[in-house]
C-alpha cells in the first residue's frame, strides 16, 4: 500500500520567496493533517481537514500560511512570504476518520535563508 | 493541563537490556495514548497505543503500562536492538478529539 505521499522531500529557497508543499493522503482516509517540527517547538499541528474541509486551523502561525484540499487526493501547504523562522521539516498525516490512528509522510524539510 | 511531560529526554541502553520511557498527564479526560516511533529523515509511526480500560497492552518486544491512577504511561521494549534506536513519542487525546498532545520526545540509542 502506498502510504502519505509529500512533495518536495527538501526546499531551499530565499526570504520572501512563496513556497507550496505537497501532500498525496492514503487513498480512501478522509481526514488530513499538516504539521511543523522543530527542535524547539516539538510537534505542532498546523490544520485539520476533513472530508476536504477546514475544520480546525488554529494552529496555523499567521496569515502568512494557507491550506487547501481541492479534492480526497490531494492538499497544499503554502507560506506567502517565507521567512528564515519558518524553516523546519513540516509533516502531513490523513487517517480513516477523525479518531484513527493517523499515519504520516516523510515529511518535507523546509530551509528559508 | 493540555500537556503530557515524557522523560527522559535521551537514552542509552546496551542491547538486550530493557528500554523504559514514561510519560504522564495531567487531564483526566484523555483517553488514547499512543506511542510513535521516528527515525531520521522519516516521519512519526504508530507502534502501540492503549486506552484506559486495560493496565498493559502487549505487541511483540513493546509493551505499554498504564497506571490510570498516577496518570502515568510508558514504553518498555523489551530485548533492545540496535534497530530500535529512533526517537520516540508519547502522546494523548480524548473521545474523537484528533488533536493529539505529543511528548516532547525520547532520543533512544541502543549500542551494540
Amino acid at each position: 500500500d502506498a502510504g502519505v505521499i509529500q512533495s518536495p522531500r527538501h526546499e531551499v529557497t530565499e526570504m520572501g520567496q512563496e513556497v507550496t508543499l505537497r501532500c498525496k493522503p492514503i487513498s480512501g482516509h478522509n481526514s488530513l493533517f499538516w504539521y511543523r517540527q522543530t527542535m524547539m517547538r516539538g510537534l505542532e499541528l498546523l490544520i485539520y481537514f476533513n472530508n476536504n474541509v477546514p475544520i480546525d486551523d488554529s494552529g496555523m502561525p499567521e496569515d502568512r500560511f494557507s491550506a487547501k484540499m481541492p479534492n480526497a487526493s490531494f492538499s497544499t501547504l503554502k507560506i506567502q512570504p517565507s521567512e528564515p523562522r519558518d524553516s523546519a521539516v513540516y509533516f502531513c498525516a490523513s487517517s480513516f476518520g477523525v479518531d484513527q490512528p493517523q499515519h504520516f509522510g516523510d515529511g518535507t524539510r523546509l530551509s528559508i535563508l | 493541563q493540555q500537556q503530557v511531560k515524557q522523560s527522559p529526554q535521551s537514552l542509552i541502553v546496551q542491547k538486550g537490556g530493557i528500554s523504559i520511557i514514561n510519560c504522564a498527564y495531567e487531564n483526566t479526560a484523555f483517553d488514547y495514548f499512543p506511542w510513535y516511533q521516528q527515525f531520521p529523515g522519516k516521519g512519526p509511526a504508530l507502534l502501540i497505543a492503549i486506552r484506559p480500560d486495560v493496565s498493559e497492552k502487549k505487541e511483540g518486544r513493546f509493551t505499554i503500562s498504564f497506571n490510570k491512577s498516577a496518570k502515568q504511561f510508558s514504553l518498555h521494549i523489551m530485548d533492545s536492538q540496535p534497530g530500535d534506536s529512533a526517537t520516540y513519542f508519547c502522546a494523548a487525546s480524548m473521545g474523537s478529539n484528533y488533536q493529539l498532545i505529543w511528548g516532547a520526545g525520547t532520543k533512544l540509542i541502543i549500542k551494540p
